[in-house]
């Protein structure tokens, strides 16, 4: 069934980049997925659309900072230029016909 | 722009219901599906419930199936989650999203601030 594996944490110096993946389970390599931020005490936001091509198109007012990839069943969230407000959560989601709408378990990224 | 703001949580005793509210404004509410999703202490986000534009369609994660009903008014903007027979791992705090369904991928684009609900006696 439709799982989506993340690594709990990552960490990266003031300025440096991040790069967050999250991995689609054996036979869903080609869906696309959405990655969300959440910072503490607020709601989600919702940052991006990513397919399996690379190809992705982000949310309203979302810097440049943020962007994707995909490689397989991977598909990343890379963070250039960290700034200490995003020290936050990052999910991602995706959702198949039949099954329930699917969150990865999270990466708790730390600007050090 | 899109604004989302949930009311209606608070502390409930096991066995208890608690109804929550989202109003809804700076979109078209009716044309979209709407979601809850939730975030038990110290846990991940967890998708609870969807419904339809139209709400002929709804959908639930199976550990509440039977216990929580998702409705919408499209006249008021409004989305609910009614939820009776709380257990303590309902306690987190639930987001109202609106819940874009395109070909290829269906996801949340727009998230409220949550309201918090606690379960315990």
């Amino acid at each position: 069934h439709l799982v989506l594996t993340q690594s709990p944490s990552a960490s990266a110096s003031l300025g440096a980049s991040v790069k967050l993946t999250c991995t689609l389970s054996e036979g869903y390599s080609s869906y696309a997925i959405a990655w969300h931020q959440h910072q503490p005490e607020k709601g989600p936001r919702f940052l991006m659309k990513l397919n399996s091509d690379g190809t992705h198109s982000k949310g309203d007012g979302i810097p440049d900072r943020f962007s994707g990839s995909s490689s397989g069943a991977e598909r990343y969230l890379i963070i250039s230029r960290l700034q200490s407000e995003d020290e936050a959560d990052y999910y991602c989601q995706t959702w198949a016909t039949g099954s329930p709408v699917v969150f990865g378990g999270g990466t708790r990224v730390t600007v050090l | 722009e899109v604004h989302l703001v949930e009311s209606g949580g608070g502390l409930v005793q096991p066995g208890g219901s608690l109804r929550l509210s989202c109003a809804a404004s700076g979109f078209s509410f009716g044309a979209y599906w709407m979601s809850w999703v939730r975030q038990a202490p110290g846990k991940g986000l967890e998708w609870v419930a969807n419904i339809k534009q139209d709400g002929s369609e709804k959908y639930y994660v199976d550990s509440v199936l039977g216990r929580f009903i998702i409705s919408r008014d499209n006249a008021a903007s409004s989305l609910d989650l009614q939820m009776n027979s709380l257990r303590a791992e309902d306690s987190a705090v639930y987001y109202c999203a609106r819940f874009r369904v395109t070909y290829g991928l269906s996801y949340c684009d727009s998230w409220g601030q949550g309201a918090r609900v606690t379960v315990s006696s």
